[in-house]
């Protein structure tokens, strides 16, 4: 099935800081998803971004579906944007597969 | 809109006593539904998902077996816990597999 890796795999910024989330994937694929797990344990839908790019306020996310990545932009970040950020991908079959995301710390 | 309820919050359980959750979906009809388990540490490995009554496909041979009585009715059981069910569950459901997932606030279980 297909493979999902994401790095770093921890960042630690400080507020307003800048940062870039990779996300590698083995196979191309049907649907890819960008999360955000909050410290209580709830997975937020940050984008639906199969290919192209997509931005929402200080969020963006661009997938190159030929190269086979997609990278999530986070500007000025707020200590509220801390948690874990995932990648999934769903290639041919039905199943979305997770990388084992990206824990951020964004300290006052 | 659709909204997903996924319960309870919370659950401790005792070694070898059964196990029930349940997720359900408003708002929509026929949604492909999934059941993920996150065990300490970060990966999410699904567990079931399901495209219609009665249609289940199980990920993982394991403890644990999924049923979907109603059309927009997910549940996750278990006849007998182990300690190595303890995890964070959630429930998921997509009204088709080329769009996204939307996810449930899940179900912290400690088996002890």
């Amino acid at each position: 099935g297909i493979q999902v890796e994401q790095s770093p795999p921890d960042l630690i910024l400080q507020e307003g800081a800048n940062s870039t989330l990779r996300c590698n994937f083995s196979d191309s694929v049907n649907n890819l998803q960008w999360f955000h797990q909050n410290p209580w344990g709830q997975l937020i839908n940050l984008f639906y971004i199969p290919s192209g790019t997509k931005q929402n306020g200080r969020l963006s996310a661009t997938t190159v579906a030929t190269e086979r990545y997609s990278l999530l932009y986070i500007s000025s970040s707020q200590t509220t944007d801390s948690g874990v950020y995932f990648c999934a991908a769903l290639g041919a079959t039905n199943k979305l597969i997770f990388g084992t995301g990206t824990l951020l710390a964004v300290q006052p | 809109s659709q909204t997903i309820h996924q319960w309870p919050a919370t659950l401790v359980q005792p070694v070898g006593s059964p196990l029930s959750l349940e997720c359900t979906v408003e708002g929509t009809s026929n949604p492909n539904l999934y059941w993920y388990r996150q065990a300490a540490g970060r990966g999410l490995q699904l567990l079931f998902y399901s495209i219609g009554i009665d249609q289940i496909s199980s990920e993982v041979p394991q403890n644990l077996s999924a049923s979907r009585p109603q059309d927009r009715q997910f549940i996750l059981s278990s006849k007998k816990l182990l300690l190595s069910d303890s995890g964070f569950y959630l429930c998921a459901w997509s009204p088709d597999r080329n769009y996204g997932y939307t996810f449930g606030s899940g179900t912290r279980l400690t088996v002890v």
